[in-house]
């Protein structure tokens, strides 16, 4: 069973567009964290946001946690090609372990 | 660069072959993960390592076997694999047990193709 659900799964866009991607669960999380991944590479921490309506600025990026702490969105103002990659969302469900959980994606391609 | 180095970064491998991957992390953290990533599938957290002790076994078949010999080494050795096994696996770290904010760091991965 799959407790985060990530739209679009695709998006390609042209460089200079605004987009907006987006995180949902019905599960309630401690924590949320935004990962890219770049082709041949490894995911790499963008973010982590913890308390329920957090908002964090990272240059043109724009990371938003629900007051409910359910969803997340991440908003990218004025793409370049640098950006493309796989966004991933991983939630984290507390206590000692605290394993996270992983979305599947959305894949990004910024078009020059 | 991240700190985790992964080797090797790609592997062929028949069904009856034995492989080890390898996973060295240079940060002084304590914590070790294995993830698979799968093509239209989330990460799947596959094992964890907390100060070499194994705290995590996510149900995985007993064709995949962790060994952490101290806190900065990670193998997964490989044993009669699955064409479906063919995935990339990553090798992930952390200061300590994922909580609340904890920063996971991803080595490159090795992309495993099972003939």
């Amino acid at each position: 069973t799959q407790l985060l659900e990530q739209s679009p799964q695709f998006l390609s866009i042209q460089e200079g567009e605004n987009l907006t991607v987006y995180c949902n669960s019905s599960s309630v999380f401690s924590s949320l964290q935004w990962y890219r991944q770049e082709p041949g590479e490894g995911p790499v921490l963008l973010v982590t946001v913890v308390t329920g309506g957090e908002v964090k600025k990272l240059k043109r990026l724009t990371f938003q946690f629900g007051d409910a702490r359910k969803d997340s969105s991440l908003h990218i103002t004025a793409a370049q090609p640098g950006d493309t990659g796989l966004y991933l969302c991983a939630g984290a469900r507390g206590g000692s372990q605290g394993n996270l959980i992983f979305g599947k994606g959305t894949k990004l391609s910024v078009k020059p | 660069e991240t700190g985790v180095t992964q080797t090797p970064r790609h592997l062929v491998m028949g069904m009856t072959n034995k492989k080890s991957l390898k996973c060295e992390q240079h940060l002084g953290h304590n914590a070790m993960y294995w993830y698979k990533q799968s093509a239209k599938k989330p990460l799947e957290l596959m094992f964890v390592y907390n100060f070499k002790e194994q705290t995590e076994n996510n149900s995985v078949p007993s064709r995949f076997s962790p060994e952490c010999p101290n806190s900065s080494h990670l193998f997964l050795h490989l044993h009669t694999l699955q064409p479906e096994d063919s995935a990339l696996y990553l090798c992930a770290s952390s200061q300590d047990l994922l909580q609340r904010g904890e920063k996971l760091f991803f080595g490159s991965g090795t992309q495993l193709s099972v003939l």
